[in-house]
């Protein structure tokens, strides 16, 4: 498969709490994005990380990356009900962009 | 930020007619533009790559004679389902980037076109 795989597939938890996501790939890469999709709609970008970055900030995210375990994780901080939705990594090789299997989180209020 | 924008946002066709999608960057120049589907709950499946002026470079089990790609501008990219049935009943979400052909930088997402064939 050309996708790249993403656990978990699902995730719930309360508001407050912290959401972490993995994002792992086969080849090697020039950068990896990750992006939120709500239901039905179209991609939001959330944080690009080159593939000499190890760690981004981008408010309540922080992205690290891990080129030797070719793996990603993002993680949400104090979730709020709104940050529902599913998250897709994509990497970025030579000349495309392959995505994950995503990971649909629920935060419950 | 960079834009894409798409149009249709949504568009119902019967079965067995054809259905164009447009594709424009709205504030940059994309040498390369790509074309991806998504089936519900699934994740986003890369149909083709397409640089302007240049036939596009099709995902394999992608069907070129299916799925037109026509990249006649640094802005424009359009996507033709032809003789579409239900099957071809999708999301089409398309993205830009200004690099040529190589994915240095980022890619800027359109926001979706929902094709339902009835």
């Amino acid at each position: 498969s050309q996708q790249g795989e993403e656990d978990p597939q699902a995730l719930s938890i309360q508001e407050g709490e912290n959401a972490t996501m993995n994002c792992s790939y086969k080849t090697s890469i020039n950068n990896l994005q990750w992006y939120r999709q709500n239901s039905g709609r179209g991609l939001v970008h959330l944080i690009l990380i080159r593939s000499n970055e190890r760690e981004k900030h981008s408010g309540r995210l922080r992205v690290t990356l891990d080129t030797s375990k070719k793996s990603s994780s993002l993680l949400i901080t104090a979730s709020r009900a709104a940050d529902t939705a599913s998250y897709f990594c994509a990497t970025g090789g030579t000349y495309k962009y392959i995505f994950g299997t995503g990971t649909r989180l629920k935060v419950l209020a | 930020g960079a834009v894409v924008s798409q149009h249709p946002s949504w568009v119902i066709c019967k079965s067995g007619t054809s259905v164009k999608i447009e594709c424009r960057s709205l504030d940059f120049q994309a040498t390369t533009m790509f074309w991806y589907r998504q089936f519900p709950k699934q994740s986003l499946m890369l149909m083709a790559t397409s640089n302007e002026g240049s036939k596009a470079t099709y995902e394999q089990g992608v069907e070129k004679d299916k799925f037109l790609i026509n990249h006649a501008s640094l802005t424009l990219s359009t996507l033709t389902v032809t003789s579409a049935h239900p099957e071809d009943s999708s999301f089409y979400i398309c993205s830009a980037s200004a690099d040529a052909g190589r994915t240095s930088y980022e890619q800027y997402f359109g926001p979706g076109t929902r094709l339902t064939v009835t």
